[in-house]
């Protein structure tokens, strides 16, 4: 079965642009989280979204958006990028919304500004 | 909000030792604590999990201990082996209909043959 794909794998963009991000979860999962990883560090929650709805939100700025669409993939936009959103980000997927469930990780879209 | 504490930062071992990676948290209504095994160029895998009604859970060389008391969780890993070495992450989050994990910095375990 295919694991969390996520697309592109690299990017680069220059301070100021706009990136859509995207992610396909695991077959039967409903839930997808983004997360950012700086380099050296561990990853920190974005958002989660289940069955097309935020369920939950980070401590990041409002140019930072996503969204679910019904067949569950997701896009997370990031506006009026800044040098320091320089990194790694992760898409995980769980089958249910909930804090029980295992995430699974794709491996990430490496985004830098230049 | 959630603070999650990881030690050490770097762990060296020879192969066939074991190795400890210990994880604290703040908020006592945490009661999800997974491991997460990153690799060069990889998202994280997850390797096993412990939740708040639960003490210990093991899996083959690896095993997970939690104290909720103390609010601190360890991850042991038995005869190491070279393709041990990565970073390690410990996570805790509350429960409630959402999932909003905080991570430790992280582990990066090196195994010696």
């Amino acid at each position: 079965d295919a694991g969390v794909t996520q697309s592109p794998t690299h990017l680069i963009k220059t301070r100021g642009q706009q990136v859509t991000l995207r992610c396909s979860p695991i077959s039967g999962h409903k839930s997808v989280s983004w997360y950012q990883q700086v380099l050296g560090q561990g990853p920190q929650f974005i958002f989660q979204y289940y069955e097309k709805e935020e369920r939950g939100r980070g401590n990041f700025p409002d140019r930072f958006s996503a969204r679910q669409f019904p067949n569950y993939s997701s896009e997370l936009n990031v506006n009026a990028l800044l040098l320091g959103d320089s990194a790694l980000y992760l898409c995980a997927s769980s089958p249910l919304g909930d804090s029980n469930q295992p995430q699974h990780f794709g491996d990430g879209t490496r985004l830098s500004i230049l | 909000g959630e603070n999650v504490e990881q030690h050490p930062s770097t762990l060296s071992v020879q192969e066939g030792d074991s190795a400890v990676i210990k994880c604290t948290y703040s908020d006592s209504a945490s009661n999800y604590f997974p491991w997460y095994k990153q690799e060069l160029g990889k998202g994280p895998q997850l390797i096993i999990d412990i939740r708040s009604n639960v003490g210990e859970k093991k899996d083959q060389r690896i095993a997970v201990t939690l104290n909720k008391t103390a609010k601190h969780f360890s991850l042991h890993i038995t005869e190491t082996q070279p393709e041990d070495s990565a970073v390690y992450f410990c996570a805790a989050s509350i429960g409630g209909g959402s999932y909003i994990p905080t991570f430790g910095r992280g582990t990066s375990l090196i195994v010696h043959p």
